[in-house]
């Protein structure tokens, strides 16, 4: 069964380091999402992805966040320099146009 | 703006007990209805969907209403096993808008069932 793929699956990190996410979405979904998920909350868009554009990045903070999807396929998301209050559970979604979001496992970032 | 309100747990029931979860919305637009499972160390699973107003989702036992007339869309199981405890989540989607596709989600339900 396809499955998003998602890595590191855990991170722990110092503040004001860099840090770095992947994510592998399904074979063929053109749309991709980061969703964050801090603790005992419910996950919210980063930023979402049409092919290689970016849909909608209005609640990424672009101070430290970047997110790039190069090639259409694989995405990274990008956190310099990571803050204490970034700890949380980063979650990458992929889905056909219009269609259901599947979800990888996810990437759980400490921050020290 | 949109939103989905959803009870706050954690919610501890016995096995073979009546499980609801309420859900509630606000939209701007005419949305679909989700309800999402994360199993503890696992990503999200879409559980049941309902694209309009009384239409039913169900899926493993589980069931929810689409009720527009009090904008809610509560989860129901009529007996639960060890194995739903999870937290689930409530999660809307509009259709139409800037961010298509987008889900916006509840803080999510955590529901412990014991033997």
């Amino acid at each position: 069964e396809a499955e998003v793929a998602q890595s590191p699956r855990y991170k722990i990190t110092e503040k004001s380091q860099a840090v770095a996410f992947w994510c592998d979405p399904i074979s063929g979904h053109a749309t991709l999402y980061w969703y964050r998920q801090i603790l005992g909350q419910g996950p919210e868009l980063l930023v979402q992805f049409q092919d290689e554009s970016v849909v909608d990045d209005s609640q990424l903070p672009k101070d430290r966040f970047s997110a790039e999807r190069l090639k259409g396929v694989d995405s990274t998301l990008k956190i310099q320099p990571a803050e204490l209050g970034d700890s949380a559970m980063y979650l990458c979604a992929s889905s056909l146009s219009w269609g259901e979001l599947f979800f990888g496992e996810g990437s759980r970032l400490t921050v020290l | 703006g949109d939103s989905v309100t959803q009870m706050e747990g954690p919610v501890t029931l016995s096995e073979e007990a009546f499980l609801t979860i309420n859900c509630t919305y606000t939209a701007t637009g005419y949305p679909s209805l989700f309800w999402y499972v994360q199993y503890p160390g696992e990503g999200l699973q879409l559980l049941l969907k309902a694209t309009k107003a009384d239409d039913k989702g169900s899926n493993k036992g589980f069931e929810a209403t689409y009720r527009k007339e009090t904008t809610s869309f509560h989860l129901e199981k009529g007996s639960v096993q060890v194995s739903d405890s999870a937290v689930y989540f409530c999660a809307l989607k509009i259709r139409g808008g800037g961010s298509q596709g987008n889900l916006i989600f509840g803080k999510g339900t955590k529901l412990s069932v014991k033997p």
